[in-house]
């Protein structure tokens, strides 16, 4: 089970605005920035928001996250169909000393 | 380019030992943190390990403490991570991957590699 808690799946039309939660503790999010990544099935990983809120370049701007207190969020507007993926959120726990990962969510363009 | 070509991987029984390697170019390597970063079958991403851009820190996941050692070769460019007393749960496609920098961001990806352990 892991530490940060992310729901499992989320749903959206394209166009719409969707949101992905994840939920940490004061050891993690609270202290700490949180990154987030974009995986489809049988790719590599792929850095969509880094520090909480900032955007690698080549990121659209579609793709934003926010933190606050012990949880954070990413957003996608203007949803498109390539959207369909897997999300991760991950942060630095102190007491673990270690980098942590949620459990994922699984969007799905309907 | 900036990249990252791993090695190793296969099929090794339980309690087994196996090494991976990654081969990083196109960016100045001994400037940067490295991870190692799982996946099992039908579950999400797991850290395993990191290493400082100096090779003069190292951290782990509970699950493979006392197990698992990573170690880089800055004259090679290369990463390695050595797995011993492998267990069925280590099951999974292993990735190498460069920190970003600051807040352990992870920004550039091996191709993954599959470690099965199975009698």
């Amino acid at each position: 089970q892991s530490v940060l808690t992310q729901v499992p799946s989320a749903s959206g039309t394209p166009g719409q605005r969707v949101t992905i939660s994840c939920s940490g503790s004061r050891y993690n999010i609270g202290t700490n920035t949180v990154n987030w990544y974009q995986h489809l099935p049988g790719t590599a990983p792929k850095l969509l928001i880094y520090d909480s809120n900032q955007r690698p370049s080549g990121v659209p701007g579609r793709f934003s996250g926010s933190k606050s207190g012990t949880s954070a969020s990413l957003a996608i507007s203007g949803l498109q169909s390539d959207d369909e993926a897997d999300y991760y959120c991950s942060a630095w726990d102190d007491t673990l000393d270690s980098v942590l990962f949620g459990g994922g969510t699984k969007l799905t363009v309907l | 380019q900036v990249q990252l070509v791993q090695s190793g991987g296969g099929v090794v029984q339980p309690g087994g030992s196996l090494r991976l390697s990654c081969a990083a170019s196109g960016f100045t390597f001994n400037i940067y943190a490295m991870h190692w970063v799982r996946q099992a079958p039908g579950k999400g991403l797991e850290w395993v390990a990191l290493i400082w851009y100096d090779g003069s820190k190292e951290n782990y996941a509970d699950s493979v403490k006392g197990r698992f050692t990573i170690s880089r070769d800055n004259s090679q460019n290369s990463l390695y991570l050595q797995m011993n007393s492998l267990r069925a749960e280590d099951t999974a496609v292993y990735y190498c991957v460069r920190d970003f920098g600051g807040n352990y961001g992870m920004d550039v990806w091996g191709q993954g590699t599959t470690v099965t352990v199975s009698s």
